[in-house]
């Protein structure tokens, strides 16, 4: 039973287009998060969501926005998409609390490529 | 800027010997450290963390070690197994803050048979 999921795992598109990105937690965490590991292998974090609202928005292009629609989804909607945003993205989650929500729990990645 | 670092790519050892793994940090706000595992085509799992307050934790195999003076801190995993080549992140964070991991580059552990 996957605990964090997402979909698609692999997303081939052209320059220009809108995608979204799913992300759905069935483990009953308060907290998303949206990372993006680039080709040099960084994994950086994007956004961050706790019981829907918005708590982290690091310095992300706003062709990138997050919707959370409920506490267990968090999706990822880019916009006019370009060959820089190439990477796989993950989405991670964690429960409330000082030392546990640094626990985060992630799901399989997906590797958006740009042409 | 990098602030977690991990300098060396990849580490090759036996199966049955120790692994270390290394991570530097220069935040000196950071007071939680994580190491996470990564296999490919999977996200990373949690492995083992440690607060400040501390300078050492195990977990079975697994024990993370922290010397906050030289802000470093290391992963040591005995014995390896082949089951433990994967890809090994170092992260960190500040208690109270936004619960905001930063994270290393990642370091290659191959396990040989």
């Amino acid at each position: 039973d996957t605990a964090v999921s997402q979909t698609p795992k692999y997303l081939v598109t052209q320059m220009g287009n809108d995608k979204s990105i799913k992300c759905e937690q069935n483990l009953g965490h308060d907290t998303m998060y949206w990372y993006k590991q680039d080709s040099k292998k960084f994994l950086k974090i994007m956004f961050s969501y706790n019981n829907k609202e918005l708590i982290i928005n690091e310095t992300v292009p706003n062709r990138f926005s997050p919707k959370s629609p409920d506490k267990a989804h968090l999706n990822l909607h880019i916009n006019s998409l370009e060959l820089g945003d190439s990477a796989v993205y993950f989405c991670a989650s964690s429960p409330r609390g000082v030392a546990a929500s640094y626990e985060q729990y992630f799901g399989p990645g997906t590797r958006l490529t740009v042409t | 800027d990098q602030q977690v670092k991990q300098n060396s790519p990849s580490l090759s050892v036996q199966e049955g010997r120790i692994s270390i793994l290394n991570c530097d940090y220069t935040n000196s706000m950071f007071d939680y450290f994580l190491w996470y595992k990564k296999y490919p085509a999977e996200g990373p799992t949690f492995l083992i963390s440690i607060s400040s307050i501390k300078d050492k934790n195990e977990d079975g195999r697994f024990t993370v070690f922290l010397n906050k003076s030289a802000k470093h801190l290391s992963l040591h995993i005995v014995p390896s197994q082949p089951g433990d080549s994967a890809v090994y992140f170092c992260a960190a964070s500040t208690q109270g803050g936004s619960e905001k991991l930063v994270f290393g580059k990642g370091m290659k552990l191959t396990v040989n048979p």
